[in-house]
């Protein structure tokens, strides 16, 4: 019930691609949901966040989408670069915002190769 | 975004001594603190959760006596990890939330036990 999965695990695209990765959740009291960029030996950097009153949300070449009744939301890096290559995280928690405890989903690297 | 300052960056340590690793709120009080290890390629797991003044709350599994939290100020935390063996090597990252919804992390800290 707390566990946030996540996949694919690791993904290779092509510089300009659009990069696509997916969490699916079981806990209903789940109502914040935001991505973490994480590269080597850094702690994770928050990305972009939604909550389950929207079905979308974009901020630059990021959006999240949210499924509501699938329980499941997904990250799209639109025109991929060699940069954005790092280890991508989604997250749940309850209550709006990260003072409640944040479960990870289990990372999804990320190639984009130029 | 605020800054989350962790030191140090790396330590190695011999076996069966402690050592401890601060994070700091550098532009914002942080009414909790949470503190995470990472192992090689795999997710964070979240150790324990701190409120300042209070006593932190351990994750199950977590050892208490072994794995220290102090959260004495709004800016300042510290995870002693007392009677280090090579087992406790690991990366180690806090983050911390105050009056922003977001959580915001530190560049992590990377322990190696000898």
């Amino acid at each position: 019930q707390q566990q946030v999965k996540q996949s694919p695990q690791s993904l290779i695209v092509q510089k300009g691609g659009i990069s696509i990765i997916n969490c699916a959740y079981e806990n209903t009291a789940f109502d914040y949901f935001p991505w973490y960029q994480q590269f080597p030996g850094k702690g994770p950097a928050l990305l972009i966040a939604i909550r389950p009153d929207v079905s979308e949300k974009k901020e630059g070449r990021f959006t999240i989408s949210f499924n509501k009744s699938a329980k499941q939301f997904s990250l799209h890096i639109m025109d991929s670069q060699p940069g954005d290559s790092a280890t991508y995280f989604c997250a749940a928690s309850m209550g709006w915002g990260a003072t409640n405890k944040l479960i990870f989903g289990t990372g999804t690297l990320l190639a984009v190769q130029p | 975004g605020a800054v989350v300052s962790q030191h140090p960056s790396r330590v190695i340590c011999k076996s069966g001594t402690s050592v401890k690793i601060e994070c700091r709120s550098l532009d914002f009080q942080a009414t909790t603190m949470f503190w995470y290890r990472q192992f090689p390629k795999k997710s964070l797991m979240l150790m324990a959760t701190s409120n300042e003044g209070s006593k932190a709350t351990y994750e199950q599994g977590v050892e208490k006596d072994k794995f220290l939290i102090n959260h004495a100020s709004l800016t300042l935390s510290t995870l002693t990890v007392t009677s280090a063996h090579p087992e406790d090597s690991s990366f180690y990252i806090c983050s911390a939330t105050g009056e922003f919804p977001e959580a915001f992390f530190g560049q992590g800290t990377r322990l190696t036990v000898v």
